[in-house]
């Protein structure tokens, strides 16, 4: 089966620091550009980082950059996203996704992080 | 930085009835890069429609996209009960390019 599953999830507090993964099956991981969307409680979509096939390009969202890192594995199929500094406003469930002719196609089922005292 | 705008808001219909999702872009869609997607209650995201017009796989044709430039439709042809949801428009572009999703329209009954 062609899917993601995200991990690392948790309730941590203001400052504190965390580590998202996703494992790929089904499907060439290396093969596409893989991306962090987050939707807070009652909120829309925003996405949050992108990485490109091999690693070599990363690019993200002005209200993460500097805090968060995303990166992979190939050889695991796994996708990372390590959360720095952690402020309320980024409470959310995260997902994974990879992406194909500039649309997210393939999704996880989520993972929530609440970020609060 | 692009914005994108979706109208209406709230969409309330009936089953049966046509559904008419407005995506308007503050820079013009390059390379046909405009998706639709639809979510439900507690559930991830899922592709309905990529390059402007292109339906995902296993995408009922009850769904079509059209526009170009700045604005874009996603049409509902006749309401099924499933179909109620939330539903976003995203686009990938800009520079640096950045992918970006609409605020979303709720068709509810």
């Amino acid at each position: 089966e062609v899917q993601l599953v995200e991990s690392g999830g948790g309730l941590l507090q203001p400052g504190g620091s965390l580590r998202l993964s996703c494992v790929g099956s089904g499907f060439t991981f290396s093969g596409y550009w893989t991306h962090w969307v987050r939707q807070a409680p009652g909120k829309g979509l925003v996405w949050v980082s992108r990485i490109d096939n091999d690693g070599s390009s990363t690019t993200y969202a002005d209200s993460v950059k500097g805090r968060f890192t995303i990166s992979r594995d190939n050889a695991k199929s796994t996708l990372y996203l390590q959360m720095n500094s952690l402020r309320a406003e980024d409470t959310a469930v995260y997902y994974c996704a990879r992406s194909w002719e500039g649309a997210f196609d393939l999704w996880g089922q989520g993972t929530v992080v609440t970020v609060s005292s | 930085e692009i914005v994108l705008t979706q109208s209406p808001g709230t969409l309330s219909l009936s089953l049966g009835e046509r559904a008419t999702l407005s995506c308007r872009t503050s820079q013009s869609v390059t390379n046909n890069f405009l998706a639709w997607y639809q979510q439900k209650p507690d559930q991830a995201p899922r592709l309905l429609i990529y390059a402007i017009s292109r339906r995902a796989t296993g995408i009922s044709d009850r769904f079509s996209g059209s526009g170009s430039g700045t604005d874009f439709t996603l049409t509902i042809s006749s309401l099924e009960p499933e179909d109620f949801a939330v539903y976003y428009c995203q686009q990938y572009g800009g520079s640096p390019s950045r992918f970006i999703f609409g605020p979303g329209t709720k068709v509810d009954v």
